[in-house]
């Protein structure tokens, strides 16, 4: 089926340094989220974004969170400062129509 | 907000060769559904896809929805070992910009 990679799998960083997730989307695609998964808990919705804009996001995409995508590379997410609570499994997804194809997840541990 | 409640809740444990009946319920008028198998490694295979709430089919795998009861359900005939693990629904509004999941429900089989 459609595969969704993202880069990388696992990122081990300092608390208050900058990391980048990066996701590279089904290619005939137009829709791209970004979820949360703390290990054993519920998958959390963090962020939509269709046609170049952020068009929903959740609470927990606080203001050191930002999405892009420029000129159709990978579709990142950003997290600038990394706080402690930021550790969990990313797992980026993308849908044309609807049906969600989702990412093995990026690992990030914040020391 | 907008949530998605699985059931059974947590856990549920089947012989071999039974029929499982798993439900997940909504707060508010959501536009489709998808159902997920996540694998102990974290990654996410879809199982069935359903916009407006069609009944849909794969192999042992039905999906069904009842949207006036804001309801729907994943059945797995003549269970295998084979479908241990976890169990996770989403649902998602109209435009498709912000897809929930539920808790999920961990599925043990034993033989």
């Amino acid at each position: 089926g459609p595969k969704v990679l993202q880069i990388p799998s696992h990122q081990i960083i300092d608390m208050g340094q900058m990391v980048t997730l990066n996701c590279d989307p089904v290619s005939n695609h137009l829709y791209f989220y970004w979820y949360k998964q703390i290990l054993g808990q519920q998958m959390e919705f963090l962020v939509n974004f269709y046609n170049g804009k952020v068009m929903e996001k959740s609470k927990l995409f606080k203001d050191q969170f930002s999405v892009e995508r420029p000129d159709g590379s990978y579709f990142t997410l950003k997290i600038q400062p990394t706080a402690l609570e930021d550790s969990a499994v990313y797992f980026c997804a993308s849908s044309f129509t609807g049906q969600l194809y989702f990412g093995e997840g990026s690992k990030l541990t914040v020391l | 907000g907008q949530q998605v409640q699985q059931s059974p809740p947590a856990s549920l444990v089947l012989q071999e060769g039974e029929n499982a009946e798993l439900q997940c319920t909504y707060s508010t008028t959501l536009n489709s559904m998808q159902w997920f198998y996540q694998r102990p490694g974290g990654r996410l295979v879809s199982l069935l896809y359903s916009p407006s709430w069609a009944e849909q089919r794969g192999g042992r795998l039905t999906s069904s929805a009842a949207s006036n009861e804001s309801r729907s359900s994943l059945h797995i005939s003549s269970s295998q070992i084979t479908d241990s693990g976890t169990y996770l629904c989403a649902m998602g509004n109209t435009n498709a910009y912000k897809v929930i999941f539920g808790k999920g429900t961990h599925l043990h089989v034993l033989p």
